[in-house]
């Protein structure tokens, strides 16, 4: 079967890094998706990886290990405004999304 | 980048009432769109794939009675929430893939929340 793991809720501080964690299992995979969506708006992209590594953006960095099913989102210095959630989402062996839960990040001064 | 739009952005309506709403894409063809429902503090939940020219998939669970689409256009797909009930107030997303860049990477609508009263 197929499943997509990602924690609930995380809390960071203002200026400091987080990790957010995404675990999946798949017996077909075309790549992974990391989107960020703040409360009541839609979501927005922010990085795909379909090859093992770290692939980095400004603050934002992701990470794949296609091996172990496992991604991460690594977030640097953050704002105030990087309060959101955060999706993560495969594409299956048809090509279809499949969505994680979502991980709620919450930044406090 | 492809832009997506998505019209209402939000509508109040009366239990029983009909609600339609378009998802276009503005500068590119879709010829596949999805729609997503989101409750709040929920993740994003896929209702129905729509196919330009032919039946909308729907997801299991989802009525297709009750949720009717049409993708009449390569740039047009429209969701209509029939006899809605307050239970069906939600935060629906359209959503589109283009066929250029990273493949099946998906373009969202503003979205469009639904309050029936």
């Amino acid at each position: 079967g197929q499943n997509i793991d990602q924690p609930t809720e995380m809390t960071a501080t203002e200026g400091a890094i987080v990790q957010i964690n995404c675990t999946y299992q798949t017996s077909g995979f075309n790549g992974l998706f990391w989107y960020q969506q703040h409360a009541g708006e839609a979501p927005t992209f922010l990085s795909y990886n379909v090859l093992d590594g770290l692939e980095e953006k400004g603050r934002f960095s992701s990470f794949l290990s296609r091996s172990k099913g496992y991604s991460y989102l690594l977030l640097k210095e953050l704002q105030m405004k990087d309060s959101a959630s955060y999706l993560c989402a495969f594409l299956d062996s048809n090509y279809q999304l499949i969505w994680g839960a979502g991980t709620k990040l919450i930044i406090k001064p | 980048g492809a832009v997506v739009s998505q019209h209402p952005s939000r509508v109040i309506c009366k239990s029983g009432t009909s609600v339609k709403i378009e998802c276009r894409s503005l500068d590119f063809q879709a010829t596949t769109m999805f729609w997503y429902r989101q409750f709040p503090k929920q993740s994003l939940m896929l209702m129905a794939t729509s196919n330009e020219g032919s039946k909308a998939t729907y997801e299991q669970g989802v009525e297709k009675d009750k949720f009717l689409i049409n993708h009449a256009s390569l740039t047009l797909s429209t969701l209509t929430v029939t006899s809605a009930h307050p239970e069906d107030s939600s935060f629906y997303i359209c959503s589109a893939p283009t066929t250029s860049g990273i493949p099946n990477e998906q373009f969202f609508g503003p979205g469009t929340r639904l309050t029936v009263l």
